[in-house]
């Protein structure tokens, strides 16, 4: 079966730095994405990884590597507003989105 | 980013009634579109894939009597939570993607939240 495992749930403190891993297993792999969901709200995006390494964009980067199974969410500088659950979603060979459960992200001053 | 408009927001109906839901694409045309279920603290769950034209295809153990779908033009598709019960009661919410852009990101509808009572 298709499956993508993160964490629950993570607490971090403001301004610090947050890692959110994401291992998968699916059927074939067209890209992976990361997205930020406040609760009550859909999900928007936040990165898009089809090959391996680092993808930075402003305060957040996302890492893949394939062979692994394996990829990361790194927040910097991290900031109140930045409470959320961050999903993974992998795209399969059929260009489906596989979702992950979520990681409850929780940001203490 | 693209746009997609998802109506309405927040719905209460009473059991055993009907309520339809609007997912629609601004900016471009979407060939594909996606309907999730979300409960509190859960995953995003895909109901079905709706394709313009064409029937719904639905995931296993969703009703597709329940759960009607329509994608009858490429801006526009519909869900209709038929006879509403209390336990459908959920987060849904869609998401839209031009089928011929296959490594874009999915753009999400803002999400209705349903009640039933």
């Amino acid at each position: 079966g298709q499956n993508i495992d993160q964490p629950t749930e993570m607490t971090a403190t403001e301004g610090a730095i947050v890692q959110i891993n994401c291992t998968y297993q699916t059927s074939g792999f067209n890209g992976l994405f990361w997205y930020q969901q406040h609760a009550g709200e859909a999900p928007t995006f936040l990165s898009y990884n089809v090959l391996d390494g680092l993808e930075e964009k402003g305060r957040f980067s996302s890492f893949l590597s394939r062979s692994k199974g394996y990829s990361y969410l790194l927040l910097k500088e991290l900031q109140m507003k930045d409470s959320a659950s961050y999903l993974c979603a992998v795209k399969d060979s059929n260009y489906q989105l596989i979702w992950g459960a979520g990681t409850k992200l929780i940001i203490k001053p | 980013g693209a746009v997609v408009s998802q109506h309405p927001s927040r719905v209460i109906c009473k059991s055993g009634t009907s309520v339809k839901i609007e997912c629609r694409s601004l900016d471009f045309q979407a060939t594909t579109m996606f309907w999730y279920r979300q409960f509190p603290k859960k995953s995003l769950m895909l109901m079905a894939t709706s394709n313009e034209g064409s029937k719904a295809t639905y995931e296993q153990g969703v009703e597709k009597d329940k759960f009607l779908i329509n994608h009858a033009s490429l801006t526009l598709s519909t869900l209709t939570v038929t006879s509403a019960h209390p336990e459908d009661s959920s987060f849904y919410i869609c998401s839209a993607r031009d089928h011929r852009e296959r490594y874009t990101e999915a753009f999400f509808g803002q999400g209705t939240r349903l009640t039933v009572v």
